[in-house]
């Protein structure tokens, strides 16, 4: 069965750290990986990854897939309070349907 | 507003009623799907439309679940007969459909959140 697993589940941390998040995956057919922020509403879209060993970066986030050992990292540079969300991470291992499969998501709390 | 628009934002029902959720793709997009989250968990896949054609429905989807998209653009989700545990956030998201290799990019609406007392 598919599965994509996230870890931590949580995470606290002052603001200035670095974070680091990790999403695992068991799929049959690998499309592409993604990564969303969830704030008690939707989740908003961060990065997409099909490639291995390419770096997406958005300001102080980044994101980086291996494929060979089948997972991900998100990383959060400077954390500010505003990073304070769940972070999912879902991979398309569909047979071109797009059906995402989530995992449970990462909480963050970023403190002052 | 272009982005995807779910309507209402919150319900509270019986158990045993019936309730129905609208979503508004963003407009150009071909693909729509339904999702459920529960506390604490990340969304569930319970089905996905191409224009209007309905191409697959989860297992977690029962018979009380129909959905439909009639004119490939919004969709309503109902459940029949609500109950308890039917309770959830349940997420529309819309995408135009990628290539074989590089897959969509989904974009979230704000969700309904069901309470079936």
């Amino acid at each position: 069965e598919d599965k994509v697993v996230q870890s931590p589940l949580s995470l606290v941390v002052h603001e200035g750290d670095t974070v680091t998040l990790n999403c695992s995956y068991e799929v049959t057919n690998f499309r592409s990986l993604l990564w969303y922020k969830q704030e008690k509403k939707a989740p908003t879209f961060l990065f997409m990854l099909t490639s291995s060993g390419i770096e997406k970066k958005s300001g102080r986030l980044s994101s980086i897939l291996d494929k060979k050992e089948l997972f991900s990292i998100l990383n959060i540079t400077a954390t500010q309070t505003g990073d304070s969300a769940v972070y999912l991470c879902a991979v398309d291992g569909s047979s071109n349907t797009g059906k995402l499969i989530f995992g449970q998501g990462t909480t963050l709390q970023v403190k002052p | 507003d272009t982005g995807v628009s779910q309507d209402p934002r919150h319900k509270i029902t019986k158990r045993g009623q019936n309730v129905t959720f609208r979503c508004d793709p963003i407009s150009e997009h071909n693909r729509l799907y339904w999702y459920r989250q529960t506390l604490g968990q990340g969304p569930e896949f319970l089905t996905y439309f191409q224009n209007e054609a309905q191409l697959e429905k989860s297992r977690l989807l029962s018979d009380r679940f129909s959905a439909e998209r009639p004119k490939g653009s919004f969709s309503t989700l109902e459940i029949q007969r609500t109950e308890q545990g039917d309770s959830a956030m349940y997420l529309c998201a819309s995408s135009l459909r990628g290539t074989m290799l590089s897959g969509d990019t989904q974009y979230f609406g704000p969700g309904t959140r069901l309470t079936v007392l």
